[in-house]
Formats: structure tokens, C-alpha cells, sequence
């Protein structure tokens, strides 16, 4: 079936460093994905969100970059923070009126 | 703006009763989905709402339903609760276009004993 998944349910990164954070999508009609942050004991905050007539979509710390050839999405964040430490997930639109999220990636910001 | 509301904000039921969930989108939002997030599925699809009618459904049982109000307030009620239904239920609303973000609210924690 349709699914939307992340590598590395885990990813610990030093404060300072870039993080990347993976997805892969399952299916090629998805045109357009988002990356949302969610913080212990709080709903998804949106992050970035990208079309799939663009390759690379930047915001303030974050870069979103989509491969459509090999359906991959990452996020990146740079300079990571302390306060970067959630769990991110990415979702892709397969159809109308349709979202399906990945799993998430739990990001340890370690000091 | 304010943001997506959610109430309650915890709950705790017992096996076998219903409970109600309440969610207020951002003003001018028209379209209120509703998610199921447990740690071992994740965030899943139960339904979405827009102008009063359901438009899209996830493959939940007919126990959970919903509704929306004309401010475009949604509820969402869960009958005949079961132990594997704890879990946190989160609402989301968007205005019109179905390519357009969904923005969260903090979700309703639900505990069934």
C-alpha cells in the first residue's frame, strides 16, 4: 500500500552541526510534501513545505531537497540547536483531500 | 491568528464508554481533519470535515465518527471504547485548497483503562 518512511528513527547530532533528516515516499502522483516538527506534548508544527516542480525549497535554518527520480525528500537543518530536538516527520498529498505521514525521526540535539 | 484549540486537552475513560472530542480551527478554516498518533502507528487518518460534510474517510471502525457545526467546529466521538484506543487524537485545519498546509492543534491525550 501507500506509504511514507523514514530511515533512521533516531538521529543524534552535536549542537552546532547540520542535521539531515530522511524520507522516502511510495507513490509518484504525491506533488506536494511538507515537514512537520512535533515537540513533546504538543501537535505538528509546520517546518517547510515543497512542490514537486522544485527540486529544493530553503527557510530560515532548514532546507527541504526532493528527488523525484529515487522518491526521496530530506530535511536539513543547519546549526542545529537545542531546541531543534523533536520528532520531525515528513507527509506527502498522494490525491486529493489526502495526506499520509511517515513514521518520524526523533532528533537528539546532544550539547 | 489563534491556532487550532483542542479540548480536552487529557482524558481518561473506561473500557466500554464514549467520549467526546472537541477541535476549533483557525478562523476563516474551513476543512478539520482528524488523526489518531500512537507510538507504534504513528499518525494515522481517521477523518476530514469541510463545510458540514465528511469528504474523506481513513480506515478506522464505525465507532469513530464525526461531525462539523457551520463555525466549522468539529467533534469527533468514540463509542464502545477499547484499551487500544489510548492514544493522542490531534486535529488539524487548512482553508480551502486541498494542497494547502494542514495546521495542528495540540491534540487531546486520551487514556482508556
Amino acid at each position: 500500500g501507500e506509504s511514507v518512511g523514514l530511515h533512521l528513527p533516531t538521529l543524534s547530532v552535536q549542537e552546532g552541526d547540520n542535521s539531515i533528516i530522511n524520507c522516502a515516499y511510495s507513490n509518484s502522483a504525491s506533488d506536494y510534501f511538507i515537514w512537520y516538527k512535533q515537540e513533546s506534548g504538543k501537535g505538528p508544527q509546520f517546518i517547510i513545505d515543497i512542490r514537486s516542480n522544485m527540486d529544493k525549497r530553503q527557510g530560515q535554518r532548514v532546507t527541504v531537497l526532493l528527488n523525484k527520480t529515487v522518491k526521496h525528500l530530506s530535511l536539513q537543518i543547519a546549526a542545529t540547536q537545542p531546541g531543534d530536538s523533536a520528532v520531525y516527520f515528513c507527509a506527502e498529498t498522494p490525491g486529493t483531500y489526502k495526506y499520509i505521514f511517515g513514521t518520524g525521526t526523533r532528533l537528539k540535539v546532544l550539547a | 491568528k489563534a491556532g487550532v484549540t483542542q479540548t480536552p486537552r487529557y482524558l481518561i475513560k473506561t473500557r466500554g464508554q464514549q467520549v467526546t472530542l472537541s477541535c476549533s480551527p483557525i478562523s476563516g478554516h474551513r476543512s478539520v481533519s482528524w488523526y489518531q498518533q500512537t507510538p507504534g502507528q504513528g499518525l494515522q487518518f481517521l477523518f476530514e470535515y469541510f463545510s458540514e460534510t465528511q469528504r474523506n474517510k481513513g480506515n478506522f471502525p464505525g465507532r469513530f465518527s464525526g461531525r462539523q457545526f457551520s463555525n466549522s467546529r468539529s467533534e469527533m466521538n468514540v463509542s464502545t471504547l477499547e484499551l487500544g484506543d489510548s492514544a493522542l487524537y490531534l486535529c488539524a485545519s487548512r482553508s480551502n485548497s486541498d494542497q494547502e498546509t494542514q495546521y495542528f492543534g495540540p491534540g487531546t491525550r486520551l487514556l482508556v483503562l
